[in-house]
C-alpha cells in the first residue's frame, strides 16, 4: 500500500542553518505532495504543496520539490529561525478514489538561538 | 473569516462515560476528517466522510461513532468501548474529491481520562 517515510527527529539546529527533512514516498499513479507544520498544542497548517512532477511549492522561505524519479518530497529552508521549530509533517494523497492522506510520523525540529 | 472550529479545546471523560466532540466547518467542503493524535506520534484516521448522510470507518474506528447530518458538522463520540481515549483529537475538511486539494485543520481537543 501507499506510505510515507519521514526523517526521524528531534532535528535540532542552531538558529540560520540550512534545514533539510527527507520525505520519501510510495504511491500508485500520479498522487499529490504536501507538507503541513504543527506547532505545540495547535492543529496542522498546510505548509506548501505540490501536484504534479517538478513542481515545487514554497512557504514563508521554506521549499520542496516533487521528484518522481526519486518519489521524494525534500523540505527545505535556507536559514531556519528560533519560530520555525515545530513539527512538520509530510503527505500523500491516494491515488484511489478516496482521496485519503497518507501521514508520515513528523519530524520535531528544534531551533536554538 | 472560514474555518473549521473544534470544541471544547480541552474535555475529560468518567469512565464507562461517552463523550461528544464538536466540529463545525464554513467553508462549504465536502469531505470532513478526524484523526487521532498521541503524543509524538503521527496522525491516524478514525473516520471520514464526504458526503452528508454518509461516513466511513478509518484505520482505528473502534470504540468511536459519527453522524454526518448537515454538510457543516461532523461530530464525534467517544464511547466507553474505547480505553484508551487519552489523545488529541484534529478534524479536518477538504473541498472535493479531488486529490490536488488540501485538508484544512481545526485546533483540536484534547481529551483526558479523569
Amino acid at each position: 500500500g501507499d506510505s510515507v517515510t519521514q526523517m526521524e527527529g528531534p532535528v535540532t539546529l542552531s538558529e540560520e542553518a540550512f534545514l533539510t527533512i527527507n520525505c520519501t514516498y510510495t504511491a500508485t499513479g500520479y498522487p499529490s505532495l504536501f507538507w503541513y507544520v504543527q506547532y505545540p498544542g495547535e492543529g496542522l497548517q498546510l505548509l506548501l504543496k505540490a501536484t504534479k512532477a517538478d513542481d515545487k511549492g514554497s512557504n514563508k522561505g521554506f521549499e520542496a520539490t516533487y521528484r518522481k524519479e526519486t518519489t521524494s518530497f525534500h523540505l527545505e529552508k535556507g536559514s531556519v529561525q528560533v519560530s520555525d521549530s515545530a513539527v512538520y509533517f509530510c503527505a500523500v494523497s491516494q491515488g484511489d478514489s478516496n482521496y485519503q492522506l497518507i501521514w508520515g510520523a513528523g519530524t520535531k525540529l528544534i531551533i536554538k538561538p | 473569516d472560514g474555518g473549521i472550529t473544534q470544541s471544547p479545546k480541552y474535555l475529560f471523560r468518567k469512565e464507562g462515560q461517552n463523550v461528544t466532540l464538536s466540529c463545525e466547518q464554513n467553508l462549504n467542503h465536502d469531505a470532513m476528517y478526524w484523526y487521532r493524535q498521541d503524543p509524538g506520534q503521527g496522525l491516524r484516521l478514525i473516520y471520514y466522510s464526504q458526503i452528508v448522510n454518509d461516513f466511513q470507518k478509518g484505520d482505528i474506528a473502534e470504540g468511536y461513532s459519527v453522524s454526518r447530518e448537515k454538510k457543516e458538522s461532523f461530530p464525534l463520540t467517544v464511547t466507553s468501548a474505547q480505553k484508551n481515549p487519552t489523545a488529541f483529537y484534529l478534524c479536518a475538511s477538504r473541498p472535493n474529491r479531488a486529490g490536488n486539494q488540501p485538508q484544512h485543520f481545526g485546533d483540536g481537543t484534547r481529551l483526558s481520562i479523569l
